[in-house]
């Protein structure tokens, strides 16, 4: 069956940089595209963006664009992402979600970041 | 960017009732459009994709419809374990944006 595990819970100060990892299992991982989402406590879910398993292509949301970094490691199924010069408005849940052909099929459990001084 | 705009924001619904959902997308998006079911401190699960496409092992009493600009989730005979906020995702164009999001409380 397919599974998205993502690392654990990460508490950063502001400036700093954060890495998420998603393991991937139960398809072949370079046939489908890693999609990340996050979710600001009490708040709705936002689209950070979209890289290709296959070839490493992205597609970024424009408000991330320059702190942000997705990328895909296929000897381990695994994608990644990387946000830079954290703000305390990126403390969030952040989920992976495997792009099914269409939308998003299957989701991690999510990944809390905290950006506190 | 295309907006997605839901409502309404929250409701309040008793078992067996019959509940719509509706998003509005600012431009014409086809059938790009999936509707997601999000439970405290879960991840959120797909219901609905292509518009109107059940998603497997989602019970029947979920349907969706639409095509364009406006679009329908309907639960019929609302059940407890669909006490839950629901969501829409646009993913005709990047980027992919999401609806705010519909509370469906107990009454």
């Amino acid at each position: 069956q397919v599974q998205l595990v993502q690392s654990g819970a990460e508490v950063k100060r502001p400036g700093a940089s954060v890495k998420v990892s998603c393991k991937a299992s139960g398809y072949t991982f370079s046939t489908y595209g890693i999609t990340w989402v996050r979710q600001a406590p009490g708040q709705g879910l936002e689209w950070m963006g979209w890289v290709s398993a296959y070839n490493g292509n992205t597609n970024y949301a424009q408000n991330l664009q320059g702190r942000l970094s997705m990328t895909t490691d296929s000897s381990t199924s695994t994608a990644y992402v990387e946000l830079r010069s954290l703000r305390s408005d990126d403390t969030a849940v952040y989920y992976c979600a495997r792009r099914g052909g269409l939308d998003l099929d299957y989701w991690g459990q999510g990944t809390l970041v905290t950006v506190s001084s | 960017d295309i907006q997605m705009t839901q409502s309404p924001s929250s409701l309040s619904a008793s078992v067996g009732d019959r509940v719509t959902i509706t998003c509005r997308a600012s431009q014409g998006i086809r059938n790009d459009l999936g509707w997601y079911q999000q439970k405290p401190g879960k991840a959120p699960k797909r219901l609905i994709y292509a518009a109107s496409s059940l998603q497997s092992g989602v019970p029947s009493r979920f349907s969706g419809s639409g095509s364009g600009t406006e679009f329908t989730l309907t639960i019929n005979s609302l059940q407890p374990e669909d006490f839950a906020t629901y969501y829409c995702l646009q993913h005709n164009s990047y980027p992919w944006t999401f609806g705010q999001g519909t509370k469906v409380e107990i009454k």
